[in-house]
């Protein structure tokens, strides 16, 4: 049983250039998330989905869009990479909606932008 | 505004010694409780967590947790410190809502260091 897999664990980026994290779960959980990690900052929550089709924004959206085509993935996208997007970045689920759910964490993405 | 708040950035203990982390939450009503610990370069793992009932919470790797109302606290606590405790701990609380939503806050963390 793989958990949450996150894909690419390193990148580096120049400033402009788009990508995409990965993250899929093989645990059937209804809920995903995304949160970026940076020193003394704790993690805060960009954006969420409660199942396939629906997405909603967190604490800090700007410069990131999602999208929830299945149960399984939720990829987080960079249009325009800035500087201030270098973080870790860790993807989360949990099989329950209603936040009484353990959620399962990545192993997290490093994201370098330059 | 809502917030929780950990007020230890760093804490250094003995192994052997007791530990206990701090947690401090502002909402409303009481919400759900959670602690979680992050080993270096790892994703999170769930300690413990409280809805309603008894105060004092069992978890795993022999932590508990008491939450206390009047103080609006939940602080993690561990009789005897092992050195592959030292990690970064998180409280976390999600707002009482009932029904749909899920925004779990995170609170900035406290790293532990253990002296052997």
């Amino acid at each position: 049983n793989a958990g949450v897999t996150q894909t690419p664990k390193f990148q580096v980026l120049k400033t402009g250039q788009s990508m995409t994290l990965q993250c899929a779960q093989d645990m059937n959980h209804e809920y995903m998330s995304w949160y970026r990690q940076d020193p003394g900052m704790g993690l805060r929550l960009i954006h969420y989905s409660v199942g396939a089709g629906i997405t909603d924004q967190g604490e800090v959206p700007n410069g990131y869009n999602v999208s929830r085509s299945t149960t399984e993935d939720f990829p987080l996208r960079l249009l325009s990479a800035a500087p201030s997007q270098t973080s870790v970045y860790f993807c989360a689920s949990s099989l329950q909606r209603g936040g009484k759910g353990e959620l399962f964490f990545g192993e997290g993405s490093r994201l370098t932008v330059l | 505004a809502q917030s929780v708040t950990q007020p230890d950035i760093h804490i250094t203990v003995s192994e052997g010694a007791s530990l206990e982390l701090r947690c401090n939450y502002s909402y409303g009503a009481t919400p759900y409780l959670f602690w979680y610990v992050q080993s270096p370069g790892q994703g999170l793992q769930l300690l413990l967590k409280y809805f309603s009932g008894d105060t004092l919470v069992q978890g795993i790797k022999g932590f508990e947790a008491e939450f206390k109302r009047s103080q609006s606290s939940f602080n993690l606590r561990k009789p005897s410190v092992h050195w592959s405790d030292a990690a970064e701990y998180f409280c976390a609380v999600v707002p009482y809502s009932g029904a749909g939503s899920y925004q779990l806050t995170f609170g900035k963390g406290t790293k532990l260091s253990v002296i052997p």
